[in-house]
């Protein structure tokens, strides 16, 4: 069975350029997980949607971020624009119930220049 | 507000040792649920344990086993008999609608 998909795998850009974080969920999960990790900050969930629906993006650090999940197998997040310190890898995670295990994708790793 | 502790930022050992990697949780939530996560190398999280907080029954798998104690907010994990492969970062987490990561614990394990 496919796991998470993410893409891209690796995206280097150059500040003030838009970014978009692509991601596909198991199929049958209906809770979609965004996640951010730095060194500095550890992992820090970004946002989070239940039945495509977002629940809680209290975590979007910035009005640059958005996200969104148009159908129950793709959402997308997006900064714009993007800046030096939003460098991170990005992972998205999907599981059948809130509370339940969440299975993680490879993750993006940004670098913006 | 919950919170996960994990006061061991890095540990080395030596293949074969047993090692415990301590996980302290604070929630005011009656109802929630703890995790394990490996992170190798390689960069993917891999889910190890999901435990609810009404089952203390401490847990079992092959090297790898789990504590549950809520009188002490701790789910600590323990592998035994260490091996090279076993290094990676491991994470705990809580979870009410809400997942919330520890810092990670840096597991090291030379030959």
């Amino acid at each position: 069975d496919a796991g998470v998909i993410q893409s891209p795998r690796h995206e280097v850009t150059e500040m003030g350029q838009e970014v978009t974080l692509r991601c596909k969920p198991i199929s049958g999960h209906n809770s979609l997980f965004w996640y951010r990790q730095t060194m500095m900050r550890g992992l820090e969930l970004l946002i989070y949607f239940n039945n495509n629906v977002p629940i809680d993006d209290s975590g979007m650090p910035e009005d640059r971020f958005s996200a969104k999940m148009p159908n129950a197998s793709f959402s997308t997040l997006k900064i714009q624009p993007s800046e030096p310190r939003d460098s991170a890898v990005y992972f998205c995670a999907s599981s059948n119930l809130l509370n339940n295990e969440q299975f993680f994708g490879p993750g993006t790793r940004l670098t913006v220049l | 507000a919950q919170k996960v502790t994990q006061a061991q930022t890095e540990i080395s050992v030596v293949e074969k040792e047993d090692v415990t990697l301590d996980c302290v949780y604070e929630t005011r939530d009656t109802t929630y649920y703890l995790f394990w996560y490996k992170q190798p190398p390689s960069g993917e999280l891999v889910f190890l344990i999901r435990r609810n907080s009404f089952d203390e029954q401490n847990e079992i798998s092959g090297r790898y086993s789990w504590n549950f104690q809520k009188s002490t907010s701790s789910f600590n994990f323990t592998i035994t008999a260490s091996q090279v492969v076993d290094s990676a970062v491991y994470f705990c987490a809580l979870n009410n609608n809400d997942m919330r990561f520890g810092a990670g614990t840096r597991l090291t394990v030379k030959p």
